[in-house]
């Protein structure tokens, strides 16, 4: 079955850039309609939807991050990548990928792991 | 703020049943047949455990159920039992350019 799996720096300091990947096995990115999502969740607060993009390379964005956030995909590695820039204190979160989230599969499942990322100088 | 209003916490005994409430608006749980609800132990990942309202994934139990009224949403666990204890957020798709919402969360405790 489909499993993903984040990875990344689990310390980014203050202006500078999260980079995050989310490698998929058991699957393909491009296949069908597939979309694919990054969700996170600040220590003990609920879940945020980040963006996702389609299997054609589309994307959408949360407005709230939009100006800082590029969403790309990776076919020839099958995984997705996260880019949030200029990151502050309150951007520190476990950030979570997952499949779904568009048309056809109006849910996300399955998800990462999840991986921390904190930010502080 | 979570877009969807969720209950802080809910508690009931082994073997009895509880209800879950999840509110939004007439853009999100109102208008779409699109709330998911997940589980989440501490430190672990979310789980799918209703989409499109009611369905259930396979493998989780039947003694989950979705249902959907108006602008509330809820999830109904019956015959509780210890290793429901967790954490459940329901979710929903929106016409606002967000696309997703989430609720804030609501910790179910067995007794």
């Amino acid at each position: 079955q489909v499993q993903l799996q984040e990875s990344g720096p689990g310390l980014v300091k203050p202006s500078q850039t999260l980079s995050l990947t989310c490698t998929v096995s058991g699957g393909s990115i491009s296949s069908g309609s597939s979309f694919w999502t990054w969700i996170r969740q600040p220590a003990g607060k609920g879940l945020e939807w980040i963006g996702r993009i389609y299997s054609s390379g589309s994307t959408n964005y949360n407005p709230s991050l939009k100006s800082r956030l590029t969403i790309s995909e990776d076919t020839s590695n099958n995984q997705f990548s996260l880019k949030l820039s200029s990151v502050t204190a309150a951007d520190t979160a476990v950030y979570y990928c997952a499949r779904g989230g568009g048309s056809g599969n109006y849910w996300f499942d399955p998800w990462g792991q999840g991986t921390l990322v904190t930010v502080s100088s | 703020q979570s877009a969807l209003t969720q209950p802080a916490s809910v508690s009931g005994s082994p073997g009895q049943s509880i209800t879950i409430s999840c509110t939004g608006t007439s853009t999100d749980v109102g208008y779409y047949d699109y709330v998911s609800w997940y589980q989440q132990h501490p430190g672990k990942a979310p789980k799918l455990m209703i989409y499109d309202v009611s369905h259930r994934p396979s493998g989780v139990p039947d003694r989950f159920s979705g249902s959907k009224s108006g602008n509330t949403a809820s999830l109904t666990i019956s015959g509780l039992q210890a290793e429901d204890e967790a954490d459940y957020y329901c979710s929903s798709y929106t016409s606002t350019t967000t696309l997703w919402v989430f609720g804030g969360g609501t910790k179910l405790t067995v007794l």
